[in-house]
């Protein structure tokens, strides 16, 4: 059964035409992440929410923004999507930070968006 | 120079052959040390996970870390086509609160029949 699930598995979109990938999460986790992976590189994290906190790297783009209605899903919104944006965005889902040390991500599919 | 290096292969080998797979770094704040193994359009799946130096084993697969040279390794035994995939190595400092991974670029790994 599909614990982390993305949509659309594949999106295209226009130069500047705004976009938006959902997740959603059977396992309750109190944390989700948003990757940005490109083509043989090393998925790069954009934000994160723990709980409704959200926490945005410093080299985010302002063009990237993301919304938590609830702790089930989760949505990434590229406002003015750029050629330079077309990658793999993966959604990743977390229990919440252990007593003991970190926990396992779990990662959903992933969305490959394409830009025009 | 990127905190994580790995090299990305591609690495082909014959079925049955023992894979070694590595990873470098240079941030010493690292204390848990992760393999993913990420198939074609897929996301990554977590194989192996380590806290400081030291093996762990698990089925055909082990993961070795060396702190004091700053390297990792995750070995693959009597290897199969099934385990044909990307491999990324991923470490964290996780000083509490949420894990800020830093993975590698991931090693593209065939497995000949």
């Amino acid at each position: 059964d599909a614990m982390v699930i993305q949509n659309p598995r594949y999106q295209v979109t226009q130069f500047g035409k705004p976009v938006t990938l959902s997740c959603s999460q059977t396992l309750n986790h109190n944390v989700m992440y948003w990757y940005q992976q490109k083509s043989s590189q090393a998925p790069k994290l954009l934000f994160h929410y723990y709980d409704k906190d959200f926490n945005n790297e410093a080299d985010t783009p302002d063009n990237f923004q993301s919304r938590r209605p609830n702790t089930s899903f989760c949505f990434l919104d590229i406002r003015s999507p750029g050629l330079g944006d077309a990658a793999m965005y993966l959604c990743a889902t977390e229990p919440g930070p252990g007593l003991k040390g970190p926990d396992t991500q779990y990662f959903g599919p992933g969305t490959r968006l394409t830009v025009l | 120079q990127k905190e994580v290096e790995q090299d990305p292969g591609p690495l082909s080998v014959p079925e049955g052959a023992i894979v070694s797979l590595n990873c470098t770094y240079s941030n010493s704040a690292f204390q848990y040390f992760m393999w993913y193994r990420q198939y074609s359009r897929k996301g990554p799946e977590l194989l192996m996970y380590t806290y400081s130096s030291g093996n762990k084993e698990d089925g055909r697969f082990t993961a070795q870390v060396d702190k004091s040279s700053k390297y990792i390794s995750l070995f693959i035994r009597d290897s199969q086509p099934s385990d044909s995939a990307t491999y990324l190595c991923a470490m964290t400092p996780y000083s509490g609160g949420y894990q800020k991974v830093t993975f590698g670029t991931g090693t593209k790994l065939q497995v000949i029949p």
